[in-house]
């Protein structure tokens, strides 16, 4: 099973600043076809899950251009170049190479 | 507008069973491998189970297989999870998930239902 380790668990941010999140896999994510499967998931309150990133670096429609992923093989980030209030919920990086797993998630709020 | 609306969710004992069912719409549903994905209170998300689009193949975590089942009806755009033997560990939200025919990710979720194992 490929194990997804992400840092931090929580991260309390100021409005307008920049927010980072780390996703460590415990084996490589890159298909034979060049592409990472690795997304990202934001969990806000009272909400299903929505998907913001897929294969390691492709906005879903309708996210916003300030979310931003990257990364290969067994490194990926999540970056919010400027964190609005609306951002705050659980974030998640998920691994669709090997079925699916998720990392323990990452709690964003504001500070 | 895409929706998916589980239900059939509830407090059950250990050992019972449970039926629970998600109502696709917004999407042709039967193009769609679709996926249950559960979270216990205070944990992280797990995935239970995929089911091809014609419903020909299923495919489950060890956690589950061998109680839990999947299934679907394409006439009716209906994704189905039966669960048998259940134990307190099962608690959880359940989730109805589509599969992207794109390259297998889970893109879109719906609300959840909520099972509660306990006597």
């Amino acid at each position: 099973e490929i194990v997804l380790t992400q840092s931090p668990l929580s991260l309390p941010v100021t409005p307008g600043e920049p927010a980072s999140i780390s996703c460590k896999s415990s084996q490589s994510v890159l298909h034979t076809n060049g592409l990472n499967y690795l997304d990202w998931l934001l969990h806000k309150p009272g909400q299903s899950p929505q998907v913001l990133i897929y294969l390691g670096s492709n906005r879903a429609s309708g996210v916003p251009d300030r979310f931003s992923g990257t990364g290969s093989g067994t490194d990926f980030t999540l970056k919010i170049s400027r964190v609005e209030a609306e951002d705050v919920g659980v974030y998640y990086c998920m691994q669709s190479l090997q079925w699916y797993t998720f990392g323990q998630g990452t709690k964003l709020e504001i500070q | 507008e895409m929706k998916l609306v589980e239900s059939g969710g509830g407090l059950v004992q250990p050992g019972g069973s449970l039926r629970l069912s998600c109502a696709a719409s917004g999407f042709i549903f039967s193009s769609h491998f679709m996926a249950w994905v559960r979270q216990a209170p205070g944990k992280g998300l797990e995935w239970l189970a995929n089911i091809k689009q014609d419903g020909s193949e299923q495919f489950y975590s060890g956690a589950v297989r061998g109680r839990f089942t999947i299934s679907r009806d394409n006439a009716e755009n209906a994704l189905f999870l039966q669960m048998n033997s259940l134990r307190a560990e099962d608690t959880a939200l359940y989730y109805c998930v589509r599969v992207t025919t794109a390259y297998g990710g889970l893109d879109f979720w719906g609300q959840g239902t909520l099972v509660t194992v306990s006597s």
